[in-house]
């Protein structure tokens, strides 16, 4: 079982760019959360995704979507980055409602 | 959710007990303890969880006091590679995994 799975693992991009990271579940979830953590903060969640659909969301702009496929994939998506958006961006998955979650190990992103 | 007070750092001797203090003051009756580490640039790691009664599995113990409003983690024989920021988190079941992390635990076991 190869858990959680994100790409890149590094990405740089220029202010007002957009991107894009993926995350593969661990196999048998379906849920996928992702999470933003800034250098020397704790995680803090963005949205959650279950059968293909937004299911909770963190106070984050409308900057930040999401989609998740139907092999419970995940992308997370940002517009017009700023250079505040530079952090390491985690995805979680797990069981639909069931708290104990596995992460992958992180996509960093710097904005330049 | 409720609010987490944990203190910002702590060390430990290695091959000795670390213990982990979580304040959860005002936990309500269906919320549940959850405690996370994240070893340097790594993710998050799931470590234990409890409602009311301790519990014990294979890296750890966790001791909830009967009022519910602390909790300990326990690591009984620490090693260098136990060095983290340990998390506490309190949250019901039906919050549908969303985990709200607090600033944590920095864990320094020493040689």
């Amino acid at each position: 079982d190869a858990g959680v799975t994100q790409s890149p693992t590094h990405l740089i991009k220029t202010r007002g760019q957009q991107v894009t990271l993926r995350c593969s579940p661990k196999s048998g979830h379906d849920t996928v959360s992702w999470y933003q953590q800034a250098l020397g903060q704790g995680p803090q969640f963005i949205f959650q995704y279950y059968e293909e659909e937004e299911r909770q969301r963190g106070n984050f702009p409308d900057r930040f979507s999401g989609h998740q496929f139907p092999n419970y994939s995940s992308e997370l998506n940002v517009n017009a980055l700023l250079l505040g958006d530079s952090a390491l961006y985690l995805c979680a998955s797990s069981l639909v409602g069931n708290t104990e979650a596995f992460f992958g190990q992180g996509t960093r992103l710097t904005v330049v | 959710d409720a609010k987490t007070t944990q203190p910002p750092s702590m060390d430990c001797a290695e091959g000795r007990a670390a213990n982990l203090p979580c304040n959860h003051s005002t936990i309500s009756g269906n919320e549940y303890v959850y405690w996370y580490r994240q070893i340097h640039s790594q993710g998050p790691q799931y470590i234990i969880h409890g409602l009311k009664n301790n519990e014990t599995n294979e890296m750890a113990s966790l001791i909830i006091t009967e009022d519910r409003k602390s909790s300990t983690l326990i690591l009984p024989h620490a090693t260098l590679r136990d060095t983290a920021v340990y998390y506490c988190i309190v949250i019901s079941n039906n919050q549908g995994g969303k985990l709200i992390f607090g600033q944590g635990t920095e864990l320094s076991v020493k040689p």
